[in-house]
Formats: C-alpha cells, structure tokens, sequence
C-alpha cells in the first residue's frame, strides 16, 4: 500500500522559471492538501482540494501560485515565475473521504530551490 | 482559527535521557497527530491521537481534550530522536490541520 508520493524531490529552478510538483495521494483517498515548509519554519497550509474542486485555498499567495486536482491523475502545484523567497520544502498530504475523524498522510515533500 | 502552541522550543538530551513535549491548542480538535522531522527532512507521522492515551515503543503520547493539550513521552532518548517535533491540529469548524513550531530535539551520545 503505496503512501503518498511526491516529485521529483528536489527540483531546482532559475528566477522567472515556472515550478510543476506532483502528488499523488493514497490509494482511496480523495483530498489533498498543500503545504509548505520555509527553511527553520514549520509547515504552513496553503490549499486544500477534493477532486476536480479547491476547497479552501485561504493560504495560497494572491499571485503565481495554482493548484489543481483533476479526476484523473495526481495533484499538481503550479508556481509561475519562481522568486528565490519561493525557495522552500512542499508538503502534499491526503485523506480518505471521512476526514473529519482521520489523520492525514504526508508525502516525503518536494525541496524547491530557486537559483 | 485554532492556534497551536508548543514547548519547549529547544531540547538537548543525553542520550538516555527521558524527555516530555508539550503542545497546546485553543479549541476543541477532532484531528490531534504528532510527527517527528527528521535531520534530512522527512516527515514520520508518529502519534494520531484527538483523544486518550498511546504508546508506540519508546514513545507515547497522551491527549486531554478538555484541558486542550496533548503530551509526547520519549524515553531512553536515542541519537535517531534528534530532529523537529511537530504537533499539528485540526477543529471541527475547518479542515485545515495547523501545526505549531515545532521542538528542536538533540540527543547527544
């Protein structure tokens, strides 16, 4: 039973470049979460998304950032235009439909790095 | 939105050593975990635990829900224990899950 996977893991863009990261979640999950990690930070909500729908996405930045989850096919958080302050580790979670009473599962995160 | 709060911030253990961490939250939880990051990063989902007691090795974990506040127990601290402790919460009127700051834990030989 395959957790939840992120890619690539370390993905190292030049400012003004756009950043794809993929999650696919748990096998019968059908939420998924973005979050992010600045360096020495703790980890920060920015989207959460159903499939085909964004739920809340009350942390995302105003501008650059998009997520979406199609029926078919994993997660993708888009990041147009990359500024170094853009530079952190993204955390992908997801849980199965019952959410209310259940833990969500963290993939291993994709470290970004902006050059 | 709730807010969660941990303690210490800081902890430098010999190895050996019995260690409890603290995490409180301003409202009522139906989502309580505990994750330990480790040095390269990843995250280890240690504890789901919105209510009662659990134990898991060296490690338990203990959460009072009406007192808003949950426990982290590691005995006979390890070096493999270093790293971030994160507690992280969830409120029944939102589905986001926040996590606090996080505990700096070192465990020296």
């Amino acid at each position: 039973n395959a957790g939840v996977m992120q890619n690539p893991r370390h993905l190292v863009r030049r400012r003004g470049q756009e950043a794809r990261l993929r999650c696919s979640p748990m096998k019968g999950h059908s939420h998924v979460y973005w979050y992010r990690q600045l360096p020495e930070e703790g980890l920060k909500f920015m989207v959460y998304l159903q499939k085909e729908n964004i739920i809340d996405e009350s942390g995302m930045p105003k501008e650059r950032f998009s997520a979406e989850f199609p029926k078919e096919g994993p997660s993708i958080l888009r990041i147009q235009q990359v500024v170094r302050g853009d530079s952190a580790a993204y955390f992908c979670a997801s849980s199965p439909l019952d959410r209310g009473a259940s833990p969500l599962h963290f993939g291993n995160g994709t470290r970004l790095t902006v050059t | 939105g709730i807010q969660v709060e941990q303690s210490p911030p800081d902890l430098i253990l010999q190895e050996g050593a019995n260690s409890t961490l603290r995490c409180n939250f301003s409202d009522s939880v139906n989502n309580l975990q505990w994750f330990h990051q480790n040095p390269w990063g990843q995250l280890i989902n240690l504890f789901y635990i919105p209510s009662g007691t659990k134990q898991n090795g060296r490690l338990s974990a203990t959460t009072v829900a009406t007192e808003r506040y949950s426990l982290l127990y590691i005995s006979s601290s390890q070096t493999t224990d270093s790293g971030v402790y994160f507690c992280a919460a969830r409120s029944y009127n939102t589905d986001k899950l926040i996590f606090g700051t996080g505990t700096r834990l070192q465990v020296f030989p």
